[in-house]
């Protein structure tokens, strides 16, 4: 597609369950990124991944997030047993290359999570 | 991650204006970049700098990366009503992860 990709746009889900946030980069581009956006902040680091493998996953918060890209394309970020506070703006981003190879990262439109 | 102060916090602009914001860090940055987010929206790259001391424009905006490399201001010139939205700047070192400040909201004066 013409650019990132998210799904859904918006997501409200209850304490305690499963959710799954998709995002499909721009064809080709082997780096792709989730942030994390907190009302009223900026988004934050969560974690990379460079062609299929997570490269840096430190901003990961705790062993509930994880995410996979199988293939090198298609990113998802899963949450277990979502809390109050995981709700938040989730960002991807991708971008042709990663590492210090200064190509900036395009981000997508966000998935909006609630969770109640 | 690096702490960001970006400044002002939210400012209203009228038609015409310039506006001006900034950041700062503790920590030296190799690049700094500049986005603007509108509302349900993801982040755009507005301007990127790579080198101490460079100013680049873009338009009506005009960005400089100190010489310390610890801090980034960004211009407005002649502000028309779409520049209303929220603004961040976002700092990387040597690799791939970006660390954002917390953003300056601009809006319309009545």
């Amino acid at each position: 597609g013409a650019g990132v990709s998210q799904t859904p746009s918006n997501k409200v889900t209850e304490k305690g369950k499963y959710v799954e946030l998709r995002c499909d980069p721009i064809s080709g581009h082997t780096a792709l990124y989730w942030y994390r956006q907190s009302l009223g902040q900026g988004p934050e680091f969560l974690i990379y991944f460079q062609g299929t493998g997570a490269a840096d996953d430190s901003g990961l918060p705790n062993d509930r997030f994880f995410a996979v890209r199988p293939e090198g394309s298609v990113s998802t970020l899963k949450i277990q047993r979502t809390e109050r506070g995981d709700s938040a703006v989730y960002l991807c981003a991708s971008s042709l290359y990663g590492g210090n190879t200064n190509t900036e990262a395009f981000f997508g439109q966000g998935t909006r999570l609630t969770v109640v | 991650g690096q702490q960001l102060n970006q400044s002002p916090q939210s400012m209203f602009i009228q038609e015409g204006e310039d506006v001006s914001m900034n950041c700062t860090s503790s920590s030296i940055f190799n690049t700094w970049l500049w986005y603007k987010q509108d509302p349900g929206e993801g982040p755009v790259l507005l301007i990127a700098l790579y080198k101490a001391g460079e100013l680049t424009s873009n338009g009506r905006l005009t960005a400089q990366f100190g010489i310390t490399r610890k801090d980034s201001f960004l211009n407005i010139s002649a502000s028309i009503p779409s520049d209303v939205g929220i603004y961040f700047c976002a700092g990387r070192i040597n690799d791939y992860k970006l660390s954002f400040g917390a953003g300056t909201t601009v809006t319309v004066r009545a």
